[in-house]
């Protein structure tokens, strides 16, 4: 089976940095993923990583450390729009994706 | 607007009523699937559809039977559901099935009430 680990809340303030971290244990990893949900909406695709090492797409990064079943998802320059819940997600070769339980990451004045 | 739209948004029904949950892909994507979202809990992959064949299924109990009529419709249909089985349902679709790098484009869920 797999199974995924990453904090339940992080609260930050604006323009602040935020890291997420994510680790799991699984067979048959493929690569990691990040989503984004806001309250009432639908999960969208942030991020992923197949290959160990930092994946930049403007202030969200995302990084994977396949010897370490570790990875993160590093939120800069905070905004309040960034207040969401954030999954990492683990795939196989097949595609099949396992989540996280989520971050909900709180953004203040 | 995602391009996978799920309806009813919200539904609420009794533990001996019959429902349906519709998706419907605008994506031209070949697959579909269902996943529960409780509170604080990850989410659960329950069905998989790859070209209206399903391929995956949670043991997933019976009083929920998925439907496939073509790549571009899910169904979920609901039958003497229990309390417990009160959630959101998230539908999604993807055209990287079988590669490790899918991505998955979500709706906005049907979130339903067993009472």
């Amino acid at each position: 089976g797999q199974s995924l680990e990453q904090p339940s809340e992080v609260t930050a303030v604006e323009g602040a940095i935020v890291q997420i971290n994510c680790t799991y244990q699984t067979s048959g990893f493929y690569g990691l993923s990040w989503y984004q949900q806001h309250d009432g909406g639908a999960p969208t695709f942030l991020s992923y990583n197949g290959l160990d090492g930092l994946e930049e797409t403007g202030r969200f990064s995302s990084f994977l450390s396949r010897s370490d079943s570790y990875g993160y998802l590093l939120l800069q320059e905070l905004q309040m729009k960034d207040s969401a819940s954030y999954f990492c997600a683990v795939s196989d070769s097949w595609g099949k994706l396992q989540f996280g339980a989520g971050t909900q990451v709180v953004v203040t004045p | 607007e995602t391009g996978v739209t799920q309806t009813p948004r919200h539904l609420v029904m009794g533990m001996t009523n019959k429902k349906s949950l519709k998706c419907e892909q605008h994506l031209g994507h070949n697959a579909m699937y269902w996943y529960k979202q409780s509170a604080k809990k990850p989410l659960e992959l329950m069905f998989v559809y790859s070209l209206e064949e399903r391929v995956e299924n949670n043991s997933v109990p019976s009083r929920f039977s998925p439907e496939c009529p073509n790549s571009s419709h899910l169904f979920l249909h609901l039958h003497t559901l229990q309390p417990e089985d009160s959630a959101l349902y998230l539908c999604a679709s993807s055209q990287d099935w079988r590669t490790g790098a899918n991505v998955l484009t979500f709706g906005a869920g049907s979130r339903l009430t067993v009472l």
